[in-house]
């Protein structure tokens, strides 16, 4: 399978805790998204790399959110000190090379976060 | 900031019905973009439309974009059980961050 792919696909932690999530995108891919997806809402756009730079963030990545992208492949995102607020399905997305006009955008199956 | 507005928020018909789901803006759309979306998993592109005016099809399912570029619907002809998901619409902004509406949910029962 050459899709996006992101791990792990389920975490529940406690609040305080740290928790990190990782997107392998599509190979070759040189844009990484990440998005948050809570219920009834659609994604909403958290940070994006073009290789191993991180180009933006959005107003919805607090200082307890990090996100890297080391070596331009694949990407983590941490949360820490999770609150319960942060429940969310974390959501990673890849773009081809040359499409920036249309900016299509390849989506993982997301990682569901449960704080309790 | 541009917002999508889509209509209706849910959706729930029989099989073999015919249904179209709507994406207003008050801005211009550089390029629209469809996703279906099922539970537990991430969004799929269904099409990109880019020219005002512009209608795409894919098998049943199709899309029109507005003359003016601040709409879209998706039409779907014969519903089956099988299109049953999340259906969002979202919008380009050159080059970086996709903005999602916040979808219509399409329930097809047998």
């Amino acid at each position: 399978d050459t899709g996006v792919s992101q791990d792990p696909r389920h975490k529940i932690t406690k609040r305080g805790q740290n928790v990190t999530f990782r997107c392998d995108p599509i190979s070759e891919h040189n844009r990484l998204y990440w998005y948050r997806q809570t219920l009834g809402q659609g994604p909403e756009f958290l940070t994006y790399f073009q290789n191993e730079a991180q180009l933006e963030k959005s107003r919805l990545l607090s200082d307890r959110f990090s996100a890297e992208r080391p070596k331009g492949s694949f990407s983590t995102l941490e949360i820490q000190r999770t609150e319960q607020g942060d429940s969310a399905m974390y959501l990673c997305a890849s773009s081809v090379p040359g499409t920036e006009i249309y900016n299509e955008q390849f989506f993982g199956p997301g990682t569901r976060l449960t704080v309790l | 900031t541009q917002l999508l507005e889509q209509s209706p928020q849910f959706l729930s018909i029989q099989e073999g019905e015919n249904l179209t789901v709507y994406c207003n803006s008050s801005s211009v759309f550089s390029s629209l973009q469809w996703y279906r979306q099922e539970p537990g998993e991430g969004p799929v592109l269904l099409v990109t439309v880019v020219t005002g005016g512009e209608v795409k099809k894919l098998k049943r399912l199709t899309f029109q974009f507005g003359d003016a570029r601040k709409d879209s619907s998706l039409h779907i002809t014969a519903a089956q059980t099988g299109d049953t998901g999340l259906y969002l619409c979202a919008s380009n902004q050159a080059g970086t961050a996709l903005i999602f509406g916040k979808g219509t949910t399409l329930s097809v029962s047998s």
